[in-house]
């Protein structure tokens, strides 16, 4: 695909339940970038991965948190016992080189989640 | 830390006029980046335009243009011609060099009146 893509594009779930949410970056993109935007706000750092590691995991907000890249490609964030504060958008970007900020970051269209 | 602040969470302007966004942001490191991000309700954040700190030009594309003041810490976002497109959430973020991660500040809501 052309762009970054995400799924599911919005998500459901009850307090207590388990998530993943899926990012699929541009291919060929070395690095890879999770935020979360709550209502009202600007997207805030997450974790970052230069290829298969997590090179940056120090936004993430507990260790109910977590998130991986076996092949370097494909990434998937999940969250464990979710509570109501975990609703938000949470946004994946990729850029084609890793730790470098003259790279422009490309974000794909978010998964809507909200946990009732 | 680093932080970035928008002060106006909205702005309305009428086609074809210009309109300029403001965006203040802190820091003590020198080399820095500076961006401006669209977001329409489809979520999707787009860059508009970036900013070296270590370029004195400020950097335009198209329709957009941006005032960086680096002594007064302030980058601006100026939408000359507006268009009923342009209407979306737009984000001043930045990132430190030598760093991965995008700060962005609360966003402010555009409205273009036909």
């Amino acid at each position: 695909g052309a762009g970054v893509s995400q799924t599911p594009s919005n998500k459901v779930t009850e307090k207590g339940k388990y998530v993943e949410l899926r990012c699929d970056p541009i291919s060929g993109h070395t690095a890879l970038y999770w935020y979360r935007q709550s209502l009202g706000q600007g997207p805030e750092f997450l974790i970052y991965f230069q290829g298969t590691g997590a090179a940056d995991d120090s936004g993430l907000p507990n260790d109910r948190f977590f998130a991986v890249r076996p092949e370097g490609s494909v990434s998937t964030l999940k969250i464990q016992r979710t509570e109501r504060g975990d609703s938000a958008v949470y946004l994946c970007a990729s850029s084609l080189i890793s730790g470098a900020a003259r790279e422009t970051q490309y974000f794909g269209p978010g998964t809507r989640l909200l946990v009732l | 830390a680093q932080t970035v602040t928008q002060s106006q969470p909205e702005m309305s302007v009428q086609e074809a006029e210009t309109v300029t966004l403001s965006c203040t942001y802190d820091t003590s490191e020198s080399d820095y980046y500076l961006f401006w991000y669209k977001q329409p309700p489809s979520r999707q954040m787009i860059l508009v335009i970036r900013q070296e700190a270590y370029k004195q030009q400020n950097a335009t594309e198209n329709r957009f243009s941006v005032n960086f003041q680096k002594a007064a810490k302030s980058f601006s976002l100026k939408i000359s011609d507006s268009q009923l497109g342009d209407a979306a959430m737009y984000f001043c973020a930045y990132t430190e060099g030598g760093s991965e991660k995008l700060v962005f500040g609360k966003g402010m809501k555009l409205t273009v009146n036909p």
